[in-house]
């Protein structure tokens, strides 16, 4: 168990709709990360936050958004949804690191997303 | 932008064999990290290299940080039906932490 909680675990729905992700991060952690997985494929980063603001962005299509709240949980919002976005959506939260070494990052159960 | 590569995408190993799986950067790394992806899992840091040529063991895993700071290798030597899943490397790129992660390679097992 990373510490890190994301709902839903499952999600059907049809395309055309909106949905929303959500995540907790670990205690203490202030940096959280999305990451898109689709089937058999790698992990494509989306968006990441910290602290509450938006820190860097990846190849996060502009009908997703996201936002992370004061008490540091974060929601993916996925809207107008397509057959292509079904896919397993990993939430991932650090401390920041210092000292030229990088976050580790821990992975959250994910959301398996299914757009019908 | 940077690339990470990873290869093989797809290693079938017989148990109690050796492997090596490779990462190469598009450009050089401040350091890069190693995490496992169980099938129906989520992934799970394994280690972190730092300096340039850096070898760190974790049991029967060798990881290797290569001299140019660009390439890194992933060596199970007497592969278990444990071992199976998805290995990922990663490089950070230059702001916010921000991990750019490889293809991976998918690790199958035979009995």
């Amino acid at each position: 168990d990373s510490g890190v909680t994301q709902t839903p675990k499952h999600l059907i729905t049809a395309t055309g709709q909106r949905v929303t992700l959500r995540c907790s991060p670990r205690s203490g952690d202030l940096s959280v990360y999305w990451y898109q997985q689709s089937l058999d494929q790698g992990l494509q980063f989306l968006i990441q936050y910290y602290n509450g603001e938006e820190r860097a962005k990846g190849n996060i299509l502009e009908r997703f958004s996201a936002q992370q709240f004061p008490d540091l949980h974060s929601e993916l919002n996925l809207s107008s949804l397509e057959l292509g976005d079904s896919a397993l959506y990993f939430c991932a939260s650090s401390v920041v690191a210092s000292g030229g070494v990088t976050d580790t990052q821990y992975f959250g159960p994910g959301t398996r997303l299914t757009v019908l | 932008g940077q690339q990470v590569m990873q290869i093989p995408q797809y290693q079938h190993v017989q148990e109690g064999e050796d492997f090596t799986t490779y990462c190469n950067s598009s450009t050089t790394l401040s350091n890069i990290q190693w995490y496992k992806q169980r099938p129906g899992g989520h992934p799970v840091f394994l280690i972190q290299l730092v300096k340039s040529g850096e070898v760190k063991k974790q049991k029967r895993l060798t990881f290797q940080f290569g001299e140019a700071k660009k390439n890194s290798s992933l060596h199970i030597t007497a592969t278990q039906t444990t071992d199976v899943g998805t290995y990922f490397c990663a490089g950070p790129q230059a702001a916010g932490n921000k991990l750019t992660f490889g293809g991976g390679t998918r690790v199958l097992v035979k009995p």
